[in-house]
């Protein structure tokens, strides 16, 4: 069964700090892995997908990378802002399944 | 926006007392699903829909039941709410059709059973 893990669980940085986001999975046979942002008491926002035969995708300050063989993505987000606060999960999508981890929730202080 | 609208936003009810969650979405996308997110263990799917009275189960589907009788509205019902089914419920989309990736979701439905 695939598992989902993200480190850190939180995360608190000043404003103008890169910053990388964690997320490892147990099994290797996946189709692709999705992040995504949640507000609170709000829906979640797909921001990246990445291809299992990609190594990363870039969205404006944000980019994502996948190692498939280690079992890791790392989301990193450059020249961080407090409208960057929220969770952030990474989603791994097997070939039947679509397995999320728990969330890093991050806080941006101005 | 993906046009995604769950009712009611919020509910308390008693335990054992039968609960129906509507998701209307306005761009007749085929796949729908719905989430449950707790504490401790994230998002997990419920049930999901691939098209009009075709729906499947998820992980956690014990205790509830769905209906799609037009594209638009997914339901989920709980026939006699238990405590444990307190939770957060999201219904998502899919819009490229692959049946297990939803890619949009609504603002949840926040469930408490007393």
């Amino acid at each position: 069964k695939q598992e989902v893990t993200q480190i850190p669980a939180a995360l608190s940085v000043p404003e103008g700090e890169n910053l990388v986001l964690n997320c490892s999975f147990t099994d290797s046979a996946i189709y692709n892995l999705q992040w995504f942002r949640q507000d609170p008491g709000k829906g979640l926002t797909s921001l990246l997908l990445i291809q299992s035969s990609q190594r990363e995708q870039t969205s404006g300050r944000l980019n994502a990378s996948l190692d498939k063989s280690s079992g890791r993505s790392t989301l990193y987000i450059a020249a961080s802002q407090p409208g960057d606060s929220a969770t952030y999960l990474c989603a791994v999508c097997g070939y039947s399944t679509l397995t999320f981890g728990k969330g890093t929730m991050l806080l941006v202080s101005p | 926006d993906a046009g995604i609208t769950q009712s009611p936003r919020h509910k308390v009810t008693e335990t054992g007392t039968p609960v129906t969650l509507r998701c209307h979405q306005t761009e007749n996308h085929r796949y729908m699903y719905w989430y449950r997110q707790d504490p401790g263990h994230g998002l997990r799917l419920i049930h999901y829909s691939y098209g009009v009275k075709d729906t499947d189960k998820g992980e956690v589907s014990d205790g509830y039941s769905v209906s799609r009788s037009k594209t638009e509205d997914f339901l989920l019902t709980l026939e006699s709410a238990t405590s444990s089914q307190t939770s957060v419920y999201f219904c998502a989309i899919s819009e490229n059709g692959r049946s297990y990736q939803p890619q949009h979701f609504g603002d949840g439905t926040r469930l408490s059973i007393l």
